[in-house]
């Protein structure tokens, strides 16, 4: 079965900086990889999507690249702020509209 | 647009009662609507997916008789949790695909359960 895996360690950054998520994911072939935000009890809210014939995409502040051949995405967050602070879900898309779901990484962005 | 409603956001129940929860589309019609559950720190795991007029599509190691899922219409789909057991104690939450957006998924709020 699918397996993916965001850094389970929470990521501090100063606020300005660069935030970088990483997200891999072995045994499957997504037609697209998305982002999510979560905050605390709360449902996850769509950020981007990329397709697998998609190098990189952008969005305001938001940056995520897509390698099938490392089956990697990278998250970006170019000059981050405290606002920014959330835990960040990357998620598999393919067959049947299904997504699987890392387990997500928390960022922390400190003023 | 695009708003999910999930209710109720919280509930508590006694151990053995049945617990319902709704998920509605407010400004759009959701072809498929899906229910996840989420454990502390761990991913969103995909329960089962929810068509409109049609039976549920369970995810391996889902009861069905356990958690049951009806889509009445195209805005409006329930999870029943049937005789709850304290290990049904989670977060579910459930999402919906716009007519044409299938790609995308957009979320309810969520519903923290606790069973007593």
């Amino acid at each position: 079965s699918q397996k993916i895996e965001q850094n389970s360690e929470a990521l501090n950054i100063q606020e300005g900086k660069t935030a970088t998520l990483t997200c891999n994911y072995t045994n499957y072939s997504p037609a697209y990889l998305q982002w999510y935000r979560q905050d605390p009890g709360r449902g996850p809210v769509f950020l981007l999507l990329i397709r697998e014939n998609e190098k990189e995409k952008r969005k305001e502040r938001l940056k995520v690249t897509f390698d099938t051949t490392l089956k990697q995405s990278l998250f970006h967050i170019t000059a981050s702020q405290p606002a920014d602070s959330a835990t960040y879900l990357c998620a598999l898309g393919g067959n049947f509209n299904k997504f699987y779901f890392g387990s997500g990484t928390k960022l922390n962005v400190k003023p | 647009g695009a708003v999910v409603s999930q209710h109720p956001s919280w509930v508590i129940c006694k151990s053995g009662t049945s617990v319902k929860i709704e998920c509605r589309s407010l400004d759009f019609q959701a072809t498929t609507m899906f229910w996840y559950r989420q454990f502390p720190k761990k991913s969103l795991m995909l329960m089962a997916t929810s068509n409109e007029g049609s039976k549920a599509t369970y995810e391996q190691g889902v009861e069905k008789d356990k958690f049951l899922i009806n889509h009445a219409s195209l805005t409006l789909s329930t999870l029943t949790v049937t005789s709850a057991h304290p290990e049904d104690s989670s977060f579910y939450i459930c999402s919906a695909n716009r007519q044409g957006l299938k790609n995308i998924q957009y979320f309810g709020a969520g519903t923290r359960l606790s069973v007593l």
